[in-house]
Order: structure tokens, then C-alpha cells, then sequence
């Protein structure tokens, strides 16, 4: 059973466009949404993260919704660029648990020129 | 500072064989973790750790030990690997959520095969 969802799997976007990756959870414990970024042959990489006591996070191009009541959270790209190509993993944390992370299952991202 | 070192970066073993992956990390984190990650799956939690001589099991840890004898390194091992232990294997490290803004640091990986 996956606790984060994520979707799409994989997504095309334009040199200029908006990426939007969506991601929903369950477990109401969780109270940290953290964002990885992953490109090939690399380890994931913390790209920004939320606390659910905010609805918008936002640094530089890269900016997070949060809807608590929804139990769902969003990361939107924005003036996509090539070097932005990478899979970006969702993800949920509770303190509670020693700070164990559950990712979503990942979105492909292509930026093509 | 490395950060968190893999080490192989690539195996290959066959059905039954046994193995061990080393993590290491210098930044003098408290939390170490393994993952396996298979497309469409995510990062899936296989054991973590939250400090030296301390070890706990994840999301997926059957198949798999680990140890934690030195607060820098982080040992996984594979006693007899099956082919579905193919994957690759990411160790992580952070401090816990209370002194940081929380971050899990990741190693390269080590892409494992089992034929």
C-alpha cells in the first residue's frame, strides 16, 4: 500500500512552461513534505520542502501547494529548463517515527527544447 | 567534506553468493539509512539506523542485514542474494529533524545485479 501518491509518471513540458507533479497522502501524522530531485546515475537531492502549516512555499522557479484538508501537495515548476530533466520524488515524514521518509514512486521530467 | 561515499558502485553476483555495501559519511550524522529504489517504486526503506550500535527494520528488510559499529559507516549486507535483490542501493545520512531544517543526504548509489 503506498502511503504517498505521485503522479504523473513521467511528463514532457516545453523550454518555458510550467511542470506540475501532484502528490497525496493518507496518514495525517505526517507534518514534513519534502521534494527530491534525482538525475541519472546521481542520489536524490533535497530540492525544497513544507511544513503543513503553510499553503505556498516558493524558491526561485520551484514553488509547493499545500491543501491539508485535501491531504494533498503539488510542486510546480516554473520557465522549465532543460537542466531541470531529472525525476523528482514527492515525499512525507513524521517526527514521530525517527524521521523515516516515505517517497512517492517518482515523476520523470523532460524538458525539451 | 565527501558526504556520503558508496562503496562498489557496481556488482554482480550470482544466486546465493553473499555480499556487504559499505556507507560512509563525514558530516558526524546521528541517522543513517538504506534504500532500494526500483522504477515505478520509488525509494523504498530497507534498515536505518539512529545511532551507533543502534539498528531498526524499514519497509522492506527481508533478505537483508545490517550494522552500525562506527557512528560514520553503515553496513548492508546480502547473505544469499535473489535475483529480486537486483536494484540499486542508496545510503542516506542526516542529523535528526530537531537540530536541522531536516535533510537526508544521499551517496551515488551501487547499482547491484543478481543473475
Amino acid at each position: 500500500q503506498q502511503q504517498v501518491k505521485q503522479s504523473p509518471q513521467s511528463l514532457i513540458v516545453q523550454k518555458g512552461g510550467i511542470s506540475i507533479i501532484n502528490c497525496a497522502y493518507e496518514n495525517t501524522a505526517f507534518d514534513y513534505f519534502p521534494w527530491y530531485q534525482q538525475f541519472p546515475g546521481k542520489g536524490p537531492a533535497l530540492l525544497i520542502a513544507i511544513r503543513p502549516d503553510v499553503s505556498e512555499k516558493k524558491e526561485g522557479r520551484f514553488t509547493i501547494s499545500f491543501n491539508k484538508s485535501a491531504k494533498q501537495f503539488s510542486l510546480h515548476i516554473m520557465d522549465s529548463q532543460p537542466g531541470d530533466s531529472a525525476t523528482y520524488f514527492c515525499a512525507a515524514s513524521m517526527k514521530t517515527s525517527y524521521d523515516k521518509v516515505i517517497f512517492g514512486p517518482g515523476t520523470s521530467l523532460s524538458v525539451i527544447p | 567534506n565527501a558526504g556520503v561515499t558508496q562503496t562498489p558502485k557496481f556488482r554482480v553476483l550470482k544466486t546465493g553468493q553473499s555480499m556487504t555495501l559499505l556507507c560512509a559519511q563525514d558530516m558526524n550524522h546521528e541517522y543513517m539509512y538504506w534504500y532500494r529504489q526500483d522504477p515505478g517504486m520509488g525509494l523504498r526503506l530497507i534498515h536505518y539506523s539512529v545511532g551507533e550500535g543502534t539498528t531498526a527494520k524499514g519497509e522492506v528488510p527481508d533478505g537483508y542485514n545490517v550494522s552500525r559499529l562506527k557512528k560514520q559507516n553503515f553496513l548492508l549486507g546480502l547473505e544469499s542474494a535473489a535475483p529480486s535483490q537486483t536494484s540499486v542501493y542508496f545510503c542516506a545520512s542526516s542529523l535528526p529533524r530537531g537540530k536541522s531544517t531536516y535533510e537526508q543526504y544521499f551517496g551515488p548509489g551501487t547499482r547491484l545485479t543478481v543473475t
